[in-house]
């Protein structure tokens, strides 16, 4: 088993939709839990973090965490054209700084 | 401004080439990532860097090898023993720390083509 599954899609939505993308692991030991955004041929940036288990919020992105499931979501409410990228998650368990990373989903959300 | 950079933004190697590509920071950050992304794959570990003159191995480290003489610069060399080098390239860093969790900041990546 993987240790970071995720859909790698890609997933189409109108503008203005809810938007869920998820992952799940495998390493109870997994304590940071990262959703990056990149696009098309550029690095990766930080969209949220979480630790351990919970929701975060950050405007119309919500980051949430199940560890008994091991299961981690990110939902974007009111989706923009601006938000077409990649999504990837991504783990570790903090005291290495050793990210490992799903596949990532590519969104596209049209006009 | 601080930041990462990497160069060149797209590298043309022949086969049989060794390849360079530079990336450099003045975050002073302690830590340095080397990634690999192909379509579909996500982002693969190929070597990190958590002192100067010290480094280790990721997941997928054969084909490739890395320097660490200064804390800014990480240099990546794609050796021809890379039988499938044509990938996009991420340098990452981050700033250190022992218990807490530390975001990995990336550069702009460069993309290898093989002809």
């Amino acid at each position: 088993q993987k240790e970071v599954e995720q859909d790698p899609g890609p997933l189409s939505v109108p503008e203005g939709a809810i938007v869920s993308l998820n992952c799940t692991y495998s390493n109870s030991a997994f304590q940071y839990f990262m959703w990056y955004r990149q696009y098309s041929r550029k690095g990766p940036e930080l969209l949220m973090y979480t630790y351990s288990s919970g929701n975060k919020e950050d405007g119309r992105f919500t980051a949430q965490v199940d560890k008994s499931s091991k299961y981690i979501s990110l939902f974007i409410r009111d989706s923009q054209p601006s938000d077409s990228a990649t999504y990837l998650c991504a783990h570790t368990q903090g005291g290495s700084e050793k990210l490992v990373f799903g596949k990532g989903m590519k969104l596209t959300v049209n006009p | 401004d601080g930041g990462i950079t990497q160069s060149p933004k797209y590298l043309f190697r022949k086969e049989g080439q060794n390849v360079t590509l530079s990336c450099e920071q003045n975050l002073n950050h302690d830590a340095m990532y080397w990634y690999r992304q192909d379509p579909g794959q996500g982002l693969r570990l190929i070597y990190y860097s958590q002192i100067v003159n010290d480094f280790q191995k990721g997941d997928i480290a054969e084909g490739y090898s890395v320097s660490r003489e200064k804390k800014e610069s990480f240099p990546l060399t794609v050796t021809s023993a890379q039988k499938n080098p044509t990938a996009f390239y991420l340098c990452a860093s981050v700033d250190g720390g022992v218990s807490s969790y530390n975001e990995q900041f990336f550069g702009p990546g460069t993309r290898l083509t093989v002809l």
